[in-house]
């Protein structure tokens, strides 16, 4: 089975930290996704990866950035965390495209 | 914006068949349809995808309309575990994977 592991289930931060939320997958996979996810918005798509060192924009990648350095881990990165960021985060890897989205259990980031 | 339309919530007795709809009349001929669904509190769990064709496995079933504009989903004997919010989602060509809000499925007792 496919391990997406995201490296904590809840997180506390204040206001105007520097913040890593890290995703690992086991699979080898080459793509891989952050969303976030609020309550009456659904999930929305930050960044994406197609593969090592690639990133792409998505839906709502203001105040966010990524790092893909190795295949198996992408980490989201809050320059400076504000409370608007208090959200659960999602990552997700996939394989070739048209194959299904594996997720991890996500981080509740609480900003104070 | 995501490219699917599904109904907010839908009932459905345990035990009976669950069919929840998506509309998806923008698709295009090369994305193929998926569903997750997302039980509280975990990320969302992978459920099927198809192109063109109906497709089943151990958990569900999925129908594609000949003109690929909508599919269902069927839960063939619903029980309380598949309490779950239902994503329907279209692969778009530049590798997006856009989620709507889905359809929260309450299975009644």
């Amino acid at each position: 089975d496919v391990k997406v592991t995201q490296s904590s289930r809840y997180l506390v931060k204040r206001t105007g930290e520097k913040v890593f939320l890290e995703c690992v997958q086991d699979m080898d996979h080459e793509n891989m996704f952050w969303y976030r996810q609020d309550p009456g918005l659904g999930l929305r798509l930050i960044y994406f990866s197609y593969d090592v060192k690639m990133k792409e924009k998505g839906d709502i990648p203001e105040g966010y950035s990524v790092s893909r350095e190795k295949k198996e881990r992408f980490s989201l990165i809050l320059e400076s965390a504000s409370t608007n960021q208090t959200s659960m985060y999602l990552c997700a890897s996939r394989t070739l495209r048209n194959s299904p989205l594996h997720f991890g259990n996500g981080t509740r980031l609480t900003v104070t | 914006d995501a490219k699917t339309t599904q109904p907010p919530s839908m009932d459905c007795a345990e035990g009976r068949a669950a069919n929840l709809p998506c509309n998806h009349s923008t698709i295009s001929g090369n994305e193929y349809v998926y569903w997750y669904r997302q039980i509280h509190s975990q990320g969302p769990q992978y459920i099927i995808h198809g192109l063109k064709n109906n497709e089943t496995n151990e958990m569900a079933s999925l129908i594609i309309t000949e003109d690929r504009k909508s599919s269902t989903l069927i839960l063939p004997h619903a029980t309380l575990r598949d309490t779950a919010v239902y994503y329907c989602i279209v692969s778009n060509r530049d590798d997006k994977i856009i989620f709507g809000k889905g359809t929260r499925l309450h299975i009644l007792p």
